[in-house]
């Protein structure tokens, strides 16, 4: 069936730094969706990507999608300790009716 | 904010034993998706309706799980009967399809416990 692969599966970084996650498919996306899932808690909608080569921010958060629509990543720049998370990438094919969700990257922060 | 609504919250039945899983979707949702989330299969989509009908429940047991929507706010999952493998964190998420999918709303989920 159609993955997404999501790198690395663990990230601890010292409050202050930066940290970035990677999601990568064989097959060209129609779209791919970020979630951010606090411990506990459910994941929550984060930014949606549909166009090849799109950027958007949202305050530290930098989401990119690739140009052959095939990887995505996100980067946070100057972590803070409410970054800590899991965050997932969920990659879309054919119509963007539903997504598949990656393994997702666990981000600890040091404070 | 307008949330999805999933009950109940947790749940420890013995094995062998029914149950079942309510979710009321945000009120204009037209999608609904069923999912369960383990430590070693993460996120896992079992089923999801349009409209309330049925899309997609290739990713469900079919023997022992069943979803439906009997009304618009409405969605429900059993399990028939619970085995421990069952146990898990099930979430339900609405979204609105309207040329194509925006992002889903995930409830706050059923943790159940099958002993």
């Amino acid at each position: 069936g159609q993955q997404v692969m999501q790198i690395p599966q663990y990230q601890h970084v010292q409050e202050g730094e930066d940290f970035t996650t990677y999601c990568n498919s064989s097959t060209t996306l129609s779209n791919i969706q970020w979630y951010k899932q606090r411990p506990g808690g459910h994941p929550v909608f984060l930014i949606q990507l549909v166009k090849s080569g799109e950027v958007k921010k949202q305050k530290r958060l930098t989401f990119q999608f690739g140009e052959a629509k095939k990887n995505s990543s996100l980067h946070i720049t100057a972590t803070q300790t409410t970054d800590v998370g899991t965050y997932f990438c969920a990659g879309g094919w054919g119509g963007y009716q539903k997504v598949t969700f990656g393994t997702g990257t666990k981000l600890q922060v040091i404070p | 904010d307008a949330r999805v609504t999933q009950t109940p919250r947790d749940k420890v039945t013995e094995m062998g034993q029914e149950v079942t899983m309510r979710c009321q979707p945000i009120l204009g949702h037209n999608t609904v998706f069923w999912y369960r989330q383990t430590m070693m299969q993460g996120l896992e989509l079992l089923a999801y309706f349009r409209n309330r009908a049925p899309l997609d429940d290739s990713g469900m047991p079919k023997d022992r799980f069943s979803a439906e929507m009997p009304d618009a706010t409405l969605a429900t999952l059993k399990i028939q009967p619970s085995e421990p493998r069952d146990s898990a964190v099930y979430f339900c998420a609405s979204g609105l399809v309207r040329g194509y999918l925006y992002g889903y709303t995930f409830g706050s989920g059923t943790r159940l416990t099958v002993v």
